[in-house]
């Protein structure tokens, strides 16, 4: 069974400047996480999919970030524009969406973005 | 909210040393308890989880069992090797169905010699 797939694995970009994340979940999945991890700190969730609708977005910083999962399967995750303190790793996860809390989240390797 | 507390790191150890790395946990209901792994270059991983209270969890000879009473998931191994070396994450669930997601610690990095 594939994994959870996301690209580009490495970005350098100047503050200012925008970079997208692209992430394809394992097939079948329906919930679908965003999480920012910053060096020396455990994973953040920006956002939150149900299929190809948000459940919870409520430390994604709307400003500059925006996400989208429009066909409810694959995922885009944009900044625009970066500021320094985004430099970190974007981890995608996936989850087959149970009646519990005890569903396993599998992650992709990440996206490490360096904003100089 | 949610939270999750882990010991402050780096851990370094010898092989075949005895392995504890501290967890504790916040929540407003009754949470499931995971441990994550991320082994260099690689995604995130589970490593283990409990479901309720007295839970065992255990794999790899990893341990940890949910204790309510402390609110705390300590990670336990009786000896360690090299191929251990990797970041540790506690986390946990608090929510069900389509909003379930994970809160995490901080992260420990444990580094095994030979």
């Amino acid at each position: 069974e594939a994994g959870v797939a996301q690209s580009p694995r490495y970005k350098i970009i100047e503050k200012r400047q925008s970079v997208a994340f692209w992430c394809n979940p394992i097939s079948g999945h329906a919930t679908l996480y965003w999480y920012q991890q910053i060096l020396g700190q455990g994973p953040k969730l920006l956002i939150q999919f149900q299929n190809n609708g948000v459940v919870d977005d409520s430390q994604l910083p709307k400003d500059r970030f925006s996400a989208e999962r429009l066909k409810g399967v694959d995922s885009t995750l944009k900044i625009q524009p970066a500021k320094l303190e985004d430099s970190a790793v974007y981890l995608c996860a996936s989850r087959l969406t149970t009646g519990g809390n005890t569903g396993e989240l599998f992650f992709g390797e990440g996206s490490r973005l360096t904003v100089l | 909210g949610d939270s999750v507390t882990q010991m402050e790191g780096p851990v370094t150890l010898s092989e075949e040393a005895f392995l504890t790395i501290n967890c504790t946990y916040t929540a407003t209901g009754y949470p499931s308890l995971f441990w994550y792994v991320q082994y260099p270059g690689e995604g995130l991983q589970l490593l283990l989880k409990a479901t309720k209270a007295d839970d065992k969890g255990s794999n790899k000879g990893f341990e940890a069992t949910y204790r309510k009473e402390t609110t705390s998931f300590h990670l336990e191994k009786g000896s360690v090797q090299v191929s251990d070396s990797a970041v540790y994450f506690c986390a946990l669930s608090d929510m069900t169905g389509a909003n379930s997601k994970l809160t995490f610690g901080k992260g420990i990095t444990l580094s095994v010699r030979p």
